[in-house]
């Protein structure tokens, strides 16, 4: 089955720090969202992208739809000790019934 | 609006047992989902349905049966729980309109098998 690679598996930043994580594929997707996940919670989705090359903020988020759609980027500018929790890109292919494919996620450890 | 709620939040099975997941959402989403999230992990599909009266499978169906009666609930059953079950249970709702597959989830239930 189709398969997300996503990277790092971990990072630990300083409070302040911009932070930079990706995920890869090697099947095309139409739509690309990026989920957070806090302890003991669901994921909350914190970016769609929905057109190739597409970049979109939200806050001190930003999100890139790769050219050649198998892959995204997802960056957080001037971390915070919330931001800390699991990340997670999931990409869907619109002919598929919303089923979609998850990463195994990033998590993001901030130090005050 | 409640989203998307999930019962129970916690369970204990013992081998073999039986149970039932129930997960209702008020967003008037045609679309559900079940996944299930073991440690370090992402989430894999267990089951998911596009409408009332239909569902489908996943990724991981085997050992797992569901039923969407009515469009707000979605039940996922365990008819002989065994411990590679434990898991968190994770049930999801979206729009189907316009390519539009925002997930929305449910706050989870974690399930041990003993």
């Amino acid at each position: 089955g189709q398969q997300l690679n996503q990277s790092p598996q971990s990072m630990f930043i300083q409070e302040g720090e911009d932070v930079s994580m990706n995920c890869t594929s090697s099947s095309i997707f139409n739509t690309w969202l990026w989920y957070k996940q806090d302890p003991g919670e669901g994921p909350v989705l914190l970016i769609a992208l929905y057109k190739a090359g597409e970049l979109t903020s939200n806050g001190r988020l930003t999100a890139q739809f790769g050219i050649t759609r198998k892959d995204s980027f997802l960056n957080i500018s001037a971390s915070i000790p919330s931001d800390v929790g699991i990340y997670f890109c999931a990409g869907f292919y619109n002919t598929n019934a919303g089923k979609s494919t998850f990463g195994d996620g990033t998590t993001l450890t901030v130090k005050p | 609006n409640a989203g998307v709620t999930q019962t129970p939040k916690f369970r204990v099975l013992k081998t073999g047992q039986s149970m039932t997941l129930l997960c209702a959402q008020d967003m008037n989403h045609e679309y559900m989902y079940w996944y299930r999230q073991d440690p370090g992990m992402g989430l894999r599909l267990i089951h998911y349905s596009v409408g009332e009266g239909t569902t489908a499978k996943g990724e991981v169906p085997d050992g797992y049966n569901v039923s969407r009666l009515k469009k707000q609930n979605f039940l996922l059953g365990l008819e002989s729980a065994a411990p590679s079950q434990t898991s968190v249970y994770f049930c999801a709702s979206s729009y189907s309109l316009g390519g539009n597959y925002e997930q929305y989830f449910g706050p989870g239930t974690r399930l041990t098998v003993t």
